[in-house]
């Protein structure tokens, strides 16, 4: 049972340039999540999933688009990336994303740098 | 806006101390959590609770929905507990969204 995983740990892009931040789920998971952390503040919701084949946009989704491939795979997108990106991204899953509540569980996050 | 607050954003103890981090929210919420953030980046999801006390190992949480308030505890503190810790709010109503605090980091020297 890996749990959450995200690759690439570590990516230097060129401003402009685009990528995609992958993450995966083996815990049969409905909503996953992506956040991004800087230094100084809180981490921050980008976009979310539900389930399979929902997302919705979180705190901060500008610059950012979202794949939920299956109900594994959530992906991240960076379409023009821009140096105030620069920053930890984790990704996070949980079994319902209800609003009582429940544990979520994060990847080992990416540390992205963009100049 | 700060919607979780949490003190106090530096802690340095000594090995064996009693150690308290706490967490004011202005937002009505169905849950909170406690994570704990290793030094290596991982991120760890230590209580959720919705009232009362949850205790594991050396760890306590407290919260008082009334007021708006929880409390993390660590009982005979040990270098290993040197983290950041941080707390999250799902506000009432949301689909399991966390609103988190900046964290607290905590220092034990042996």
């Amino acid at each position: 049972n890996a749990g959450v995983t995200q690759t690439p740990k570590f990516q230097v892009l060129k401003t402009g340039q685009s990528m995609t931040l992958q993450c995966a789920q083996d815990m049969n998971h409905n909503s996953m999540y992506w956040y991004r952390q800087d230094p100084g503040m809180g981490l921050r919701l980008i976009y979310y999933s539900a389930s399979e084949g929902t997302t919705d946009k979180g705190e901060v989704p500008n610059g950012y688009n979202v794949s939920r491939l299956n109900k594994r795979e959530f992906s991240l997108r960076l379409e023009s990336a821009a140096p105030s990106q620069t920053s930890v991204y984790f990704c996070a899953s949980s079994p319902q994303g209800t609003s009582w509540g429940e544990t979520q569980y994060f990847g080992p996050g990416t540390r992205l740098l963009v100049l | 806006k700060n919607e979780v607050e949490q003190s106090p954003q530096n802690l340095t103890a000594q090995e064996g101390e009693f150690i308290t981090i706490n967490c004011s929210y202005s937002v009505g919420i169905s849950a909170l959590h406690w994570l704990q953030q290793h030094p290596g980046g991982g991120i760890v999801s230590l209580f959720m609770l919705s009232s009362g006390k949850k205790k594991h190992g050396r760890l306590i949480a407290t919260i008082n929905i009334q007021e708006k308030h929880s409390s993390l505890h660590i009982t005979a503190s040990h270098p290993r507990d040197s983290a950041v810790y941080i707390c999250a709010v799902i506000p009432g109503g949301s689909q399991g969204n966390l609103i988190f605090g900046k964290g607290t980091k905590l220092s034990v020297k042996p």
